[in-house]
């Protein structure tokens, strides 16, 4: 089976603090990949960052950056420097297998304050 | 290229009433995903694609049909609703042959049944 927790429901910051968002996943597959979407008020799904299982380099892009660690299963999302337009729910996500049967994590909502 | 497209965006229906969702993608992906999200959680696989003419079932099919006549399209049916589909839906599609894995998603359609 697989999984994905996001054990934070709401985290709440004021702005230009910075917050990592955790993700823990669960496969038996040694082949998987690791996703972070963004969904703002408006409702969307904003893709940010894919990881697969043989890449534990960290990324960073501007203000964003991941750490994946095989070796706990977890796949945290980092924000540096928080502004209020960051203010979403934010998804981990993992497929695996062929058939690309993605399973979302319940979501975090974060909530930046001027 | 407009990506997914979504119809209706919302929709009200009464219970034990029909209707089919559309969802239309415009990038040759050959897999296609139906996803519903119920208030404050993730995504919830309904049903997927691999290509025309193949479909499977996800986390939650019950209450649903889907079929792939086309590479571009993937309705979903509600034969007869009720209230616990109240719900957004989102379509999404990717393309495994390349190795993106990247699951590109409509703007979702907002259902509630009453």
């Amino acid at each position: 089976a697989q999984k994905v927790t996001q054990a934070q429901t709401e985290i709440s910051v004021v702005e230009k603090e910075d917050v990592t968002l955790d993700c823990v996943y669960e496969t038996r597959d040694t082949t998987y990949y690791l996703f972070w979407y963004k969904q703002p008020p408006s409702g969307e799904l904003v893709f940010l960052i894919r990881r697969n299982s043989f890449d534990e380099q960290n990324e960073i892009s501007g203000r964003y950056s991941w750490n994946f660690q095989k070796s706990t299963s977890s796949f945290n999302f980092t924000i540096t420097a928080s502004q209020v337009v960051d203010s979403a729910v934010y998804f981990c996500a993992l497929i695996r297998g062929v058939n690309n049967d993605m399973r979302f994590g319940a979501g975090t909502r974060l909530t930046v304050k001027p | 290229n407009a990506g997914v497209t979504q119809t209706p965006k919302f929709r009200i229906l009464k219970i034990g009433q029909s209707m089919t969702l559309q969802c239309t993608q415009d990038m040759n992906h050959n897999y296609m995903y139906w996803y519903r999200q119920d208030p404050g959680m993730g995504l919830k696989l309904i049903y997927y694609s691999v290509g025309a003419g193949i479909t499977d079932k996800g986390e939650v099919p019950n209450g649903y049909n889907v079929s792939r006549s086309t590479t571009e399209d993937f309705p979903l049916r509600l034969e007869l609703a009720a209230p616990s589909q109240t719900s957004v839906y989102f379509c999404a599609s990717s393309s495994i042959g390349t190795g993106d894995y990247e699951q590109y998603f409509g703007p979702g359609t907002r259902l509630t049944v009453t």
